[in-house]
């Protein structure tokens, strides 16, 4: 089967960074996915990996390590409309996503 | 910008009754799916569609459940007897391409509500 782990909540305030790991169990990896969510609106494209390191986009950055089965969305300076979820998902290659839990994520004033 | 169209955005039915959830994919885009989130928890994969035909579908697609591209435009999901449990907001999402690489992009969601 596929499982995939990560905190259900996470609090912040603003301008500080936060980090949301995820931890997966899964055959036929492909790459780990980061999706944002506000309040149950459609899932949103942050980031990709499909190889080791770290990849940057902006505020945003997400790491993956193979080897360790774990991967981490990194979001500097956080803004108060970064509050949402945040789902890491594997991907197969038939592009299906396998989704998380999701973390919950509260940016305080 | 290009956006996944999805309508109704709330459907209310009976148990039983069928149901058709629309979508309307990017134009460009080659590879659609569909996902389902009961409200509060994770958002599962359904069904992935390319070239006429699934390429993948889920448990929880089962005999109930079916996609169709019935034009250029379209891509709909049928639901043919509806059970409490499917109640769900139901999700469309398209790509360019398949494989693991390519942002999927989401809809707005269809909110699905069996009674």
């Amino acid at each position: 089967g596929q499982s995939l782990e990560q905190p259900s909540e996470v609090t912040a305030v603003e301008g500080a960074i936060v980090q949301i790991n995820c931890t997966y169990q899964t055959s036929g990896f492909y790459g780990l996915s980061w999706y944002q969510q506000h309040d149950g609106g459609a899932p949103t494209f942050l980031s990709y990996n499909a190889l080791d390191g770290l990849e940057e986009t902006g505020r945003f950055s997400s790491f993956l390590s193979r080897s360790d089965s774990y991967g981490y969305l990194l979001l500097q300076e956080l803004q108060m409309k970064d509050s949402a979820s945040y789902f890491c998902a594997v991907s197969s290659n038939t592009g299906k996503l396998i989704f998380g839990q999701g973390t919950t994520l509260q940016v305080k004033p | 910008e290009p956006e996944v169209t999805q309508t109704p955005s709330h459907q209310v039915t009976q148990m039983g009754q069928e149901v058709i959830l629309r979508c309307v994919p990017i134009s460009n885009h080659l590879y659609f799916y569909w996902y389902r989130q009961i409200l509060g928890q994770k958002v599962e994969f359904l069904v992935s569609f390319y070239n006429n035909e699934i390429s993948e579908k889920s448990e929880i697609f089962d005999d109930q459940f079916s996609v169709e591209r019935p034009d250029g435009s379209n891509f709909t999901l049928k639901i043919r007897s509806t059970k409490l449990e499917d109640s769900a907001m139901y999700f469309c999402a398209s790509s360019v391409y398949g494989g693991d690489s390519y942002e999927q992009y989401f809809g707005p969601g269809t909110r699905l509500t069996v009674t």
